[in-house]
């Protein structure tokens, strides 16, 4: 069975404090690992999709990498406006149409 | 260019009630799904349409129905509601099976 863990499940940060979240997964064949930004009331908003071990996407201060076992997104230098919760999701090679989700890491930026 | 649209935003059910969540999309994606999100637990699958006509159950699919008689729609029933479906509902569509997955704002539900 398919499994995503998040750590940690909550991060509290200094403005332009750089830290990463973790997303450790489990599947038979990874077809594709996605991680979105939620906002509180919101829906999930897509941030990036990674493939295949050892690639990178980067947009403004976020970047995400991809291992055989692992995703890491990185903050750099956040701003308040960073705040938000971090999802990251897989979809297996042999679960049709089943995105598994992390229970997401909740991001807090103060200035 | 609406993307994925849920309604209502909000609702308050008794128990044993019945309502239609509504989900449509005007991006002609073929892969559309239906989540619930609790506190602590994440996004968990309901169920799934892989395209018109095709709906299968994903991790938690009791006391929910569906069905897809267009691309564009993919209404959620819940048949006599209990008050464990209190939750926040997110309908979701994708293109493929390996591209991203778009989210409506969300429905918020109380049962009573």
């Amino acid at each position: 069975e398919d499994q995503v863990t998040q750590s940690p499940e909550a991060l509290r940060l200094q403005e332009g404090e750089s830290s990463s979240l973790n997303c450790s997964y489990t599947v038979s064949g990874l077809r594709g690992l996605f991680w979105y930004r939620q906002d509180p009331g919101k829906g999930p908003e897509f941030l990036f999709t990674l493939y295949s071990a050892g690639e990178e996407k980067e947009k403004e201060r976020l970047k995400a990498t991809l291992t055989k076992k692992e995703s890491f997104l990185h903050i750099t230098a956040p701003k308040p406006e960073d705040s938000a919760t971090y999802l990251c999701a897989v979809q297996s090679t042999d679960s049709w149409g089943k995105l598994q989700f992390g229970a997401g890491t909740q991001v807090v930026v103060t200035p | 260019n609406a993307g994925v649209t849920q309604t209502p935003k909000f609702q308050v059910l008794k128990t044993g009630q019945s309502m239609t969540l509504q989900c449509a999309q005007d991006m002609n994606h073929e892969y559309m799904s239906w989540y619930r999100q609790d506190p602590g637990m994440g996004l968990r699958l309901i169920h799934y349409s892989v395209g018109a006509g095709i709906t299968d159950q994903g991790e938690v699919p009791n006391g929910y129905n569906v069905s897809r008689s267009t691309t564009e729609d993919f209404p959620l029933r819940l048949l006599s509601a209990a008050p464990s479906q209190t939750s926040v509902y997110f309908c979701a569509s994708r293109f493929k099976l390996n591209t991203e997955a778009f989210f409506g704002q969300g429905t918020r539900l109380t049962v009573v």
